[in-house]
């Protein structure tokens, strides 16, 4: 079983709709984060929390620790958000990667 | 903004052949990670180096690689005999001493031929 998973794997949207990627995982964690990749492979950090929420411009990041569960949500989707967006829990020294959810938008 | 840097961005190389990856991290950073992504799979811890030496390494990570900071700017990941499922885009990250957020660089895509 893996120790992250994500769902869904691929999701298609029209601009401007709401979206929503979860992320469960089964290790002890001091924090997740929640990173992005675009097609040409670069890997830019989105959000870290060990707790609550966290907003930044349209994107939202929550966890609740109790239940080992994430979401990401991104309000008003464009096409510039066509990305692979990755759950990474924090397992003592390391990052441990999600499979990826990745998301087109269409406008 | 300050940002991690990662040379080559793409190295061919015949398997069996050393190849060693180079890295620049954030200057102010103490935590350094390497990891790597085959194609069309998830990314992979591969070690992660603190205060001189290895903290925590998996079990991709073994004696045929090895990782150094040969000066106060550098960091390196060392292949010593490269095998054709080496093949991979490698990534250095760094953090700073709060392990505030890792930051990564844009990757080297090696190919092993």
């Amino acid at each position: 079983k893996n120790e992250v998973e994500q769902s869904p794997q691929n999701l298609t949207a029209q601009e401007g709709e709401f979206i929503t990627i979860n992320c469960s995982y089964s290790v002890g964690i001091s924090a997740l984060h929640w990173l992005q990749q675009h097609p040409g492979g670069g890997i830019v950090s989105l959000f870290m929390l060990s707790s609550g929420k966290k907003k930044h411009g349209r994107l939202i990041a929550t966890i609740n620790i109790q239940e080992k569960h994430s979401s990401l949500h991104i309000t008003a989707s464009h096409p510039r958000d066509s990305a692979v967006y990755i759950c990474a829990p924090h397992n003592t020294d390391k990052l441990i990667f999600g499979t990826g959810t990745r998301l087109q938008v269409f406008p | 903004e300050p940002e991690v840097t990662q040379t080559p961005s793409h190295q061919v190389t015949q398997m069996g052949q050393e190849v060693i990856l180079r890295c620049v991290p954030i200057s102010n950073h103490l935590y350094f990670y390497w990891y790597r992504q085959i194609l069309g799979q998830k990314v992979e811890f591969l070690v992660s180096f603190y205060n001189n030496e290895i903290s925590e390494k998996s079990e991709i990570f073994d004696d045929q690689f090895s990782v150094e900071r040969p000066d106060g700017s550098n960091f390196t990941l060392k292949i010593r005999s490269t095998k054709l499922e080496d093949s991979a885009m490698y990534f250095c990250a760094s953090s700073d001493i709060n392990q505030s957020g890792q930051y990564f660089g844009p990757g080297t895509r090696l190919t092993v031929t």
